[in-house]
């Protein structure tokens, strides 16, 4: 089975702290996805990467920057982290593609920034 | 890109047959669709993806018609496990454009 695997479940942090999610996938996806969910919103692509060092912004990269430095690795960055980054952020891998629509989804991490 | 618009939330009794439906009325050539659940403190799951006509695994059946601007996802015999918020995916698998997902059908299935 496909494992995709978020480091926190829950994170709390403050307004102006500098914020680390990672993400970890073991099926050797060329592509991995950063989302955030938000009630009545659905999900948002954040960025995504479809090769090492390689990614593109999504609907909403404003506050976010991410790196991919192995292809099993994509981590997303908040330089600043503020009250409105408050979300279930989820990530995701899939493979080029036909296959690019099917991804994987990790569990999912809720971060509050206080 | 294609935007697809779904129904917010739909209702049931275990052991119906549930239909729902997507409109993407500007789908493109090469598009393909996608749906996935996704229950409460989860991910999204995968569950059927097609193209045209009909598409059935052991989960679901897909259903597009010839114009293809809308699909319905088709659940058999709901169970209580079904509940959950749907979501429909279209966009082009070749390349690196996005993908927009919708904003999720909230299916509650009662006993």
């Amino acid at each position: 089975d496909v494992k995709v695997t978020q480091s926190s479940r829950y994170l709390v942090k403050r307004t102006g702290e500098k914020v680390f999610l990672e993400c970890v996938q073991d099926m050797d996806h060329e592509n991995m996805f950063w989302y955030r969910q938000d009630p009545g919103l659905g999900l948002r692509l954040i960025y995504f990467s479809y090769d090492v060092k390689m990614k593109e912004k999504g609907d909403i990269p404003e506050g976010y920057s991410v790196s991919r430095e192995k292809k099993e690795r994509f981590s997303l960055i908040l330089e600043s982290a503020s009250t409105n980054q408050t979300s279930m952020y989820l990530c995701a891998s899939s493979r080029q593609g036909l296959a690019k629509n099917i991804q994987y989804f990790g569990a999912g991490t809720r971060l509050s920034v206080l | 890109l294609a935007k697809t618009t779904q129904p917010i939330s739909m209702d049931s009794y275990e052991g119906q047959e549930v239909n729902i439906t997507c409109s993407h009325n500007n789908i493109a050539t090469n598009d393909y669709i996608t749906w996935y659940q996704q229950f409460p403190s989860q991910g999204p799951r995968f569950i059927i993806q097609g193209y045209k006509t009909k598409v059935t695994n052991e989960v679901a059946s897909l259903f597009i018609p010839a114009d293809r601007k809308s699909s319905t996802l088709s659940l058999p015999r709901v169970s209580l496990s079904d509940t959950a918020v749907y979501y429909c995916l279209v966009g082009l698998s070749y390349n690196t454009d996005k993908l927009i997902f919708g904003t999720g059908t909230r299916l509650q299935v009662f006993p």
